[in-house]
Parts: C-alpha cells; sequence; structure tokens
C-alpha cells in the first residue's frame, strides 16, 4: 500500500495548460480503471474533480479532464484560472483497500 | 443537502483511545459504502478504512489494522472510528467520507486527533 508516486508542484500561467501524472503499479492504476482525482483548497475539505479515470461530476468545469496510460493517471487542468490553485491528489482502487497519490500544487503564475 | 459531520476528536495520551462519530443528513446510509480519510498537519491525504452498506465487509490500511474499527448504524445515521493504542503518528485531521460506486463523492469538514503526552 505505497502512496502513488505525483509532482510535488506544477506551475502555469492564466490561460494555460497543466497536467499532473499519477504513477502507480499494476495493482492499482494499471489494474483498475478506478482513478479519481480530488481538488483541496487550504483548510477545505476535498472535492471530488475526477471519477473512473475520465469522469467529471456534474459542476465540475470542462476545464478539467483525466486520462490513463498504464500504471499511470493523468489529470489535465485548460485554461488555467486563479480558482485553480490548490493541492490535487489522485486515488486509486487496489483490489480492497485504496490509495492516495502524494499531492501536487499547483500554482496560477 | 448531503451533509457529513465529524465529531469525537481531541488530545489524547500515546497508547490511549478515542471514538470519532460522523452524523450523516440527507441521503440513505444504508445505501452507501463509507469511509474514513485522514490528513496529518501539512501532509498528504491516506485512505484509513472503508464498509459495506449493511457493515458485513471491512477494510483497513496495514497501519491501523489491529488498532482501529470501523463500524456504522444506519438507524442512527451515523459512521465511526473506533480508534485504539493509539501512536503520535496517528495525529490527523480525519474525513468521513461517502462511497459513489469507486470514488468518494462527500466528505465532511474532518475531526481533529492529536496525540501527544
Amino acid at each position: 500500500q505505497s502512496a502513488l508516486t505525483q509532482p510535488r508542484s506544477v506551475s502555469g500561467s492564466p490561460g494555460q495548460s497543466v497536467a499532473i501524472s499519477c504513477t502507480g503499479t499494476s495493482s492499482d492504476v494499471g489494474g483498475y480503471n478506478y482513478v479519481s482525482w480530488y481538488q483541496q483548497h487550504p483548510d477545505k475539505a476535498p472535492k471530488l474533480m475526477i471519477s473512473d479515470v475520465t469522469k467529471r461530476p456534474s459542476g465540475v468545469p470542462d476545464r478539467f479532464s483525466g486520462s490513463k496510460s498504464g500504471n499511470t493517471a493523468s489529470l489535465t487542468i485548460s485554461g488555467l484560472r486563479a480558482e485553480d490553485e490548490a493541492d490535487y491528489y489522485c486515488c486509486s482502487y487496489a483490489g480492497g483497500p485504496y490509495v492516495f497519490g502524494t499531492g501536487t500544487k499547483v500554482t496560477v503564475l | 443537502e448531503v451533509q457529513l459531520v465529524e465529531s469525537g476528536g481531541g488530545l489524547v495520551q500515546p497508547g490511549g483511545s478515542l471514538r470519532l462519530s460522523c452524523a450523516t443528513s440527507g441521503f440513505i446510509l444504508s445505501d452507501y459504502w463509507m469511509s474514513w480519510v485522514r490528513q496529518a498537519p501539512g501532509k498528504g491525504l491516506e485512505w484509513v478504512a472503508k464498509i459495506q452498506e449493511t457493515g458485513s465487509e471491512k477494510e483497513y490500511v496495514d497501519s491501523v489494522k489491529g488498532r482501529f474499527t470501523i463500524s456504522r448504524d444506519n438507524g442512527k445515521n451515523s459512521l465511526y472510528l473506533q480508534m485504539n493504542s493509539l501512536r503520535v503518528e496517528d495525529t490527523a485531521l480525519y474525513y468521513c467520507a461517502r462511497y459513489s460506486a469507486y470514488h468518494l463523492d462527500y466528505w465532511g469538514q474532518g475531526a481533529l486527533v492529536t496525540v501527544s503526552s
């Protein structure tokens, strides 16, 4: 049950696109299409942004998109906005338990 | 409106026990798997445990197995986390969250547990 690996930080200017990777193993990310992504602003509870690798819940802007290749999932934020500055976590089903990623801080320059 | 409200956090000495509660409303608790997720101060999210709709299936992260017990009372619309043999490294904000299929769609605001002498 090792944490999934994410870059510590990514940054971009308003309007640009950024991508966050989430690398696991064949026992979690690579083995199931059950990767979700959560956004967390300071001192707030996490918010679901993407489920089942690519599905966007109602109310989440279409600027957010998810994908997966092998053992690595990715979250892409297009048309970056100031309010997107937050921490982002991936999470994967691992055949029983779940495992979160190490988290990525997105900075809007 | 779906609401999850945690309570029961506080300061406890190493080796002590604490029981967290999560009061739910706005949905039928017995229709959903539920989970606890924690976040140590300044650190990332860590999945702790999950429980099936009737309580017959439970799963834990290795670091809490044998010390923590997740349970529920659907009649009282409540989820619980009994934490025994607490360690300093268990210090964290503990979130109650609802599963929808394989993702967590609603989260509470968290209950802070501090383990210190």
